[in-house]
């Protein structure tokens, strides 16, 4: 079946190791996003790729970077953890981020990591 | 972004319908309603959209009042398996979409 997936589904690093979450699909979309999900919290989002251009939200702390080498593969890092940085990061894709109510515009949603930091 | 305004918890029981409802007195033309639910330890799952008229698929309904002000998520006939945090979104054209704090949907046997 397409999907999405995240590796690996629970990861612990360490305050302040740099740290690399990553995020496949097999639904060739053009758009892929990433979101942060802190305990008892909705998904907020951090930043998307519309094929290669790269959309940062502006309140993303510059300890976040992103990655897209290709259509299928999405990176999120994190430069250097803190406590607070402790969440479930989501990965979502969608054909077409850009066509509000187009079909295709439904996002599809990995089942996340769960990042500890210690 | 017009804002949504959720209950944040409502119950059901199971093989009853369930009505969530979501306020969203902002809503501009251009914005479309979206409805996802994320169920525990999962990612968020779409549901339904729709803009001005009232939309129906196998998962749900949802009702749009003539002034878009509101609208109602519609599961006909809750099952267990329906227990989720269901989250209304307003999303602009060519926006993305920003997640309220939704309502915890608990059905009960």
């Amino acid at each position: 079946d397409a999907m999405v997936i995240q590796n690996p589904r629970y990861q612990v690093t360490q305050f302040g190791k740099p740290v690399t979450l990553s995020c496949s699909q097999t639904l060739n979309h053009n758009v892929m996003y990433w979101y942060q999900q802190k305990s008892s919290q909705a998904p907020k989002l951090l930043f998307h790729y519309y094929d290669k251009d790269f959309n940062n939200e502006a309140d993303t702390p510059d300890n976040f970077q992103s990655r897209r080498p290709n259509t299928s593969f999405c990176f999120l890092d994190i430069r250097s953890p803190g406590l607070g940085d402790a969440a479930m990061y989501l990965c979502a894709t969608s054909r077409d981020g850009y066509l509000a109510g187009d079909p295709y515009n439904e996002q599809f949603f990995g089942p996340g990591t769960r990042l500890t930091v210690l | 972004d017009a804002k949504t305004t959720q209950p944040p918890s409502m119950d059901c029981a199971e093989g009853r319908a369930a009505n969530l409802p979501c306020n969203h007195s902002t809503i501009s033309g251009n914005e479309y309603v979206y409805w996802y639910r994320q169920i525990h330890s999962q990612g968020p799952q779409y549901i339904i959209h729709g803009l001005k008229n009232n939309e129906t698929n196998e998962m749900a309904s949802l009702i749009i009042t003539e002034d878009r002000k509101s609208s109602t998520l519609i599961l006909p006939h809750a099952t267990l398996r329906d227990t989720a945090v269901y989250y209304c979104i307003v999303r602009p054209y060519g926006g993305t979409m920003r997640f309220g704090a939704g309502t915890r949907l608990t059905v009960k046997p």
